[in-house]
Formats: C-alpha cells, structure tokens, sequence
C-alpha cells in the first residue's frame, strides 16, 4: 500500500503562472510533511516543510497548503520561473510509524520560457 | 562543513559481482538513511541508522543487501551478486536526529548500473 500518492507525474507550466503539485497520504499518525526539489544529477533537497497544527506555510514564492480532514497537502509555485524546472517530491514521517520517509513518486515540473 | 559524500558517483558492474557504495555524512549527524531511486520513481527506503542503535533494516529488498555504519559515521552499502533489476540510483541522506522534524541532507548519489 502506497503510503503518499503524488500527482500529476508531470507539469507544463508557462514562466509566470502557477504550480500546483498536490499529495495524499494514508497514515493520520505522520506529524512531518516535506516537500524536496531534485536537479538532474543531484540528490534532492529540502525546499519546505509543514506540520499539521498548521493549514498553511509560505517561504518566498513556495507555499505549502494543508487538509488535515482530507489527509492532503500541496505545493504552490507562484510567479514559476525557468529554473524551478526540475522534479519535485513530496513525503511524510514522524508520528510513531517508524524510521521511514514515505515518498511520493514524483513530479516533473517544468516552466516555459 | 561539506554535504553528504558519496562515492563513486557513478558505477558500472557485471552480473553477478559484488559492489560496494560508500556514504559519508554531515560530521555530528546521527541518522542515517540510504535511499533507492529507479528511473522515473519515488525514492525507495532501504535502511536507517540512528546513533548506537540496531540499524532499521525493514526496507532491504533481499539479502544480497546489506549495509554498515562504522563510528557512527562513515556507512556502507553492499550488494552481493548483483542483478540487472539493481541497476538505479542510490542516495544517501544524514540528519541531525531521527525522523521527525529533521530535515534530511542527501548526497549527490551513487548511479549503478549493471550490465
């Protein structure tokens, strides 16, 4: 059973507009919910993370949104520039459900000149 | 001060041989992961060790795998015989703590390939 489903699998997005990946997860017991970027070749890295005594988290142009009810959370890119291209992983953890991140399989975002 | 370390970054294997991929992680970090990422797909979790404590081996898909962590420190990630369907990407990643609230530092990744 896929703990954390992640969608879309990939993203077209015109510089300027808007991003939005989105995540679903099963286990109501996690109490972490990062977001990574990784570039062609490198490992990811943390780009923002929430947890659920909060709806909402903005750092820069990343924003996080967070349905607890739904057991949902998304990333927003706003003002999407040619270099956010890259792919974009969501995850959960904590809680007392183990050593684990469960990860999402990824999206492949990718912003138009 | 540097990253997550891995080494070699890329490898390049025939069936059936044995191969070790090393990990070095941010100095004073007690958790460590390693990670599986297939072309295309999530990161796969392989194993967790955390300070003195028995590694988390609950990920490991067969035992052809195996991984150590010596000092706390320096952790190794071995592959007996290995098989065509071995051939992914393997990351390392390292945290201050275990897994709550702890962001996670990864390295650049090790690319297996066997032919």
């Amino acid at each position: 059973q896929q703990q954390v489903k992640q969608s879309p699998q990939s993203l077209i997005v015109q510089k300027g507009g808007i991003s939005i990946i989105n995540c679903a997860y099963e286990n109501t017991a996690f109490d972490y919910f990062p977001w990574y970027q990784q570039f062609p070749g490198k490992g990811p890295a943390l780009l923002i993370a929430i947890r659920p005594d909060v709806s909402e988290k903005k750092e820069g142009r990343f924003t996080i949104s967070f349905n607890k009810s739904a057991k949902q959370f998304s990333l927003h890119i706003m003002d999407s520039q040619p270099g956010d291209s890259a792919t974009y992983f969501c995850a959960a953890s904590g809680g007392g459900t183990g050593n684990q991140f469960y990860f999402g399989t990824g999206t492949s975002l990718t912003v138009i000149p | 001060g540097a990253g997550v370390s891995q080494s070699p970054s890329n490898k390049v294997t025939e069936k059936g041989k044995d191969v070790e991929l090393r990990c070095d992680p941010i100095s004073g970090h007690t958790a460590l992961y390693w990670y599986r990422q297939s072309l295309g797909q999530g990161l796969e979790f392989l194993i967790y060790f955390q300070g003195n404590s028995a590694p988390d081996k609950s990920g490991l898909p067969s035992d052809r795998f195996s991984a150590e962590r010596t000092g706390g420190s320096v952790s190794t990630l071995t592959i007996q015989r290995t098989q065509q369907e071995d051939s992914a990407v393997y990351l390392c990643a390292s945290s201050l703590m275990g897994p709550s609230y702890n962001e996670q530092f990864f390295g650049p990744g090790t690319r297996l390939t066997v032919l």
